[in-house]
């Protein structure tokens, strides 16, 4: 079955970076989009980085352009989110969701929360 | 900054029929945008349930089901359960970037 387990979240200083990865099993990754979303505690879902199923798209929210940064090792099967410059307000949990096509989202991991305080 | 609105809340009674809406800043929802729904329970992930605006998920209850309404996508909740009351998501594309709705509470009293 599909399995998406996150990693990589912690407490971190602002200003400092972090990078999350995200497991995926069960599919053959190399052949889906794949996406970050994210939720500050007691808040809604913010959408944050795609990235085609070979790399050559990658969008980005406004509030993290050129700040973050979304990979992928399709060897590994594996997806990647690197955080620099983090900020008091990136604080959250972490979701990688696949989707069928860019647009379409399926399966969700469980999260990972990243905490940024000094 | 584009803002996708959802209403705060809504309360439905148990075997009752409720809509959802999810309305655009940018002006009228169309399936170019190509709507997305989920569900999120406390403490757990979002789950989806629609995507392109009417299409199921294997996994997605019948009692869902999604649509145009007015110039917002919708989410039709029919024959409410108990196990429905969630925080319902939407999610629209608008060419190299997505926006989720504001979220909607869904009580079930």
């Amino acid at each position: 079955q599909v399995q998406l387990v996150e990693s990589g979240g912690g407490v971190v200083q602002p200003g400092r970076s972090l990078r999350l990865s995200c497991a995926a099993s069960g599919f053959t990754f190399s052949t889906y989009p794949m996406h970050w979303v994210r939720q500050a505690p007691g808040k809604g879902l913010e959408w944050v980085a795609v990235m085609s199923f070979d790399g050559t798209i990658k969008n980005y929210a406004d509030s993290v352009r050129g700040r973050f940064t979304i990979s992928r090792d399709n060897s590994k099967n594996r997806l990647y989110l690197q955080m620099n410059s983090l900020r008091p307000e990136d604080t959250a949990v972490y979701y990688c969701a696949r989707a069928r096509v860019l647009y379409y989202l399926d399966y969700w991991g469980q999260g990972t929360l990243v905490t940024v305080s000094s | 900054q584009t803002v996708v609105t959802q209403e705060p809340s809504l309360t439905v009674s148990p075997g009752g029929t409720v809509t959802l809406t999810c309305a655009s800043s940018t002006g009228t929802v169309t399936s170019d945008y190509y709507p997305n729904w989920f569900q999120q329970k406390p403490g757990q992930a979002p789950r989806s349930l629609i995507y392109t605006t009417s299409n199921k998920h294997s996994w997605t209850p019948a009692r869902f089901s999604g649509s145009l309404l007015g110039g917002k996508a919708a989410l039709t909740l029919s024959r409410v359960q108990p196990e429905d009351e969630a925080e319902y998501f939407c999610l629209l594309y608008y060419g190299d970037t997505y926006v989720f709705g504001t979220g909607t509470k869904v009580t079930v009293l």
